[in-house]
């Protein structure tokens, strides 16, 4: 089945600092996913990026999906991004993911 | 605006206990998924459905059973839990075609003693 490693698997920054999260998979992909597991646990979607780029505040993505990777960008970063971020991708109706990358932003 | 909804939030079970865990959505999704995420890992597909009356097996489906007898509510069910099967249980659904984003539940926290 396809393989989504993420990387860094943990990342420790200040506030204010920026940050660049990678997903890499190995086939092709009809949708992938970016999410935000919150400190309480709950699942924030944050883009639905199957190729392209898009932004959202702080926040932006990019998929590139020919070369089967997908970026996320954290600008000007705060304690409140603090958590885990999952990459997930979906073929065949199905949504495998990634192991993470845990991020914990410190004042 | 509710989106999709689990219930119960919390729950403890002794081994061997048997329980359910509704999934509930108000989108008008037809697909319905359900994942469970252990420490320090990414969610994984236990079973899926992609219309009222069907399910699927996914990645991890041993130990559990579901049913979609409506559009709006996927269960999943433990027979006779074990210790294994404590995990947060997360549902999610879909509108139906490709490429469509997956909407989430707040997840449910099983424990198994």
């Amino acid at each position: 089945g396809i393989q989504v490693e993420q990387s860094p698997p943990d990342l420790i920054l200040q506030e204010g600092a920026n940050s660049t999260l990678r997903c890499n998979f190995s086939d092709s992909v009809n949708n992938l996913q970016w999410f935000h597991q919150n400190p309480w646990g709950q699942l924030i979607n944050l883009f639905y990026i199957p190729s392209g780029t898009k932004q959202n505040g702080r926040l932006s993505a990019t998929t590139v999906a020919t070369e089967r990777y997908s970026l996320l960008y954290i600008s000007s970063s705060q304690t409140t991004d603090s958590g885990v971020y999952f990459c997930a991708v979906e073929n065949t109706d199905k949504l495998i993911f990634g192991t993470g990358t845990r991020l914990q932003v410190f004042p | 605006n509710a989106g999709v909804t689990q219930t119960p939030k919390f729950r403890v079970l002794k081994t061997g206990q048997s329980m359910t865990l509704l999934c509930a959505q108000d989108m008008n999704h037809e697909y319905m998924y359900w994942y469970r995420q252990d420490p320090g890992m990414g969610l994984r597909l236990i079973h899926y459905s992609v219309g009222e009356g069907t399910t699927a097996k996914g990645e991890v489906p041993d130990g559990y059973n579901v049913s979609r007898l409506k559009k709006q509510n996927f269960l999943l069910g433990l027979e006779s839990a074990a210790p294994s099967q404590t995990s947060v249980y997360f549902c999610a659904s879909r509108r139906q075609g490709t490429g469509q984003p997956q909407h989430f539940g707040d997840g449910t926290r099983l424990s198994i003693l």
